[in-house]
Order: structure tokens, then C-alpha cells, then sequence
């Protein structure tokens, strides 16, 4: 089945330990990017990777880390986290990036 | 700080009728835009995307594109209580098909 795969689905942690969210697809995807959506504020693009090793700055990249050393996986690092960190996170990829995004299944995160 | 504006709703139409929702953007060299569908909890599923003015229909769902008004609309016909969901906009910056920025939806009810 072709799908976005995120873990872990939830997770609780405290300020300033360091965390990393995997992210991997199955469909041979170029692009791949992560978002957080918060109440009232809609989803917000954090980081986006067009290809291995090529990775860019969404709206809200403060905070976070990406790496895409493989086409398959794009993790996203929390190096020190906040409680404003506090979100649901989504990992989506797609073939061309200009036809749309496939969605993994978020992972809410809670930093006290 | 480009935006992309949706009516939070609820909107509620009963089941058969033609739901109509809006969206508007602020980045008026926005190319291309998106529609997703996000049930409570679950993550964001690609209705249809647009790049050109007019209409591009898929099945019940009708994408509207008006560059000159900045405006963009999504019409179901035959809504379905399985229709109730929330609508979210998204519009990629002027020359950058993979940044996206994303309205905070509009919440559909389709009552039986």
C-alpha cells in the first residue's frame, strides 16, 4: 500500500531533550515536506526537501532540523524542544510537488 | 506575510444540496492551488488541485479559479453526510510549486 509513514503518533516530552519524528514513503516520492497545524492557524510548512540532500525553508522553520539523506526518509529534529513546539505534525510527499501532497497520519507532540 | 483566507463555517447544507466553499489568497503571483479534505482527527486527503482561471470538475467536486479576484472556490454537488468534514485551501508561492501556504479550513456539515 502506498503510503507516508510517521512515528511515533504520539509522544510527551520535556523542554530541551532532543527528539527526532521519522518520516518515510513507499512511492519513489521526490518531494517531501513537514507541516504543523495548530488550532486556529491552519497547517504551517516548517521545512521541504525537492531531492536527496536539497532541503529549503518553509514559513516556520525556527526551532527545527530536516535531513534527507535517503529518497525514502525525511526526519524531522527537535534539538531543543519548547512548549510552543506543542503540535500536530504532518510529514507529506508527492511525485512533482505542483500536483499535491500525500499526508502521513501526524504525530502529535507535547513538550512540558 | 502572504495569506490564504477561508470562512471557518460551520457551513451546513442538508444532504443533496450543492455545497459551496470560498477561499481567498493574498500572493497575487500564486500559481497553483489545492484542496483537501480532513476529517476530525485524520490527516489531510488531496481533493483537487487548479492552476488555470475557470472551472475543473472531478466527479461531484467542482474547483473554481478566479486569478483576477484572487479567489478560488470549491463546490460538491449531491453533498453527503460523509461530506462533513474540514475544507482546506492552500495556495504555492509565486515561483516555488513546493511552498505552500494553507488556510485554517472551513468546517462542512452535510445534515441527512
Amino acid at each position: 500500500e502506498a503510503q507516508v509513514t510517521q512515528n511515533p503518533r504520539y509522544l510527551i516530552t520535556v523542554t530541551g531533550k532532543k527528539l527526532t519524528v521519522t518520516c518515510s514513503q513507499n512511492m519513489n516520492h521526490e518531494y517531501m515536506s513537514w507541516y504543523r497545524q495548530d488550532p486556529g492557524l491552519g497547517l504551517r510548512q516548517i521545512y521541504y526537501s525537492m531531492n536527496v540532500e536539497v532541503t529549503d525553508k518553509g514559513d516556520v522553520p525556527e526551532g527545527y532540523k530536516v535531513s534527507r539523506k535517503e529518497k525514502r526518509n525525511f526526519p524531522l529534529i527537535l534539538e531543543s524542544p519548547s512548549p510552543n513546539q506543542t503540535s500536530l505534525y504532518f510529514c507529506a510527499s508527492s511525485v512533482t510537488g505542483g500536483n499535491g501532497y500525500t499526508f502521513g497520519s501526524g504525530t502529535r507532540l507535547t513538550v512540558v | 506575510q502572504k495569506e490564504v483566507e477561508q470562512n471557518s463555517g460551520p457551513l451546513s447544507v442538508p444532504e443533496g444540496a450543492i455545497a459551496s466553499l470560498n477561499c481567498t489568497y493574498s500572493d497575487r503571483g500564486s500559481q497553483s492551488f489545492f484542496w483537501y479534505r480532513q476529517y476530525s482527527g485524520k490527516s489531510p486527503e488531496l481533493i483537487m488541485f487548479i492552476y488555470s482561471n475557470g472551472d475543473k470538475e472531478d466527479g461531484r467536486f467542482t474547483a473554481q479559479l478566479n486569478k483576477a479576484s484572487q479567489y478560488v472556490s470549491l463546490l460538491i454537488r449531491d453533498s453527503q453526510p460523509s461530506d462533513s468534514a474540514t475544507y482546506l485551501c492552500a495556495a504555492s508561492e509565486r515561483d516555488n510549486f513546493n511552498k505552500f501556504y494553507f488556510g485554517s479550513g472551513t468546517k462542512l456539515n452535510v445534515k441527512p
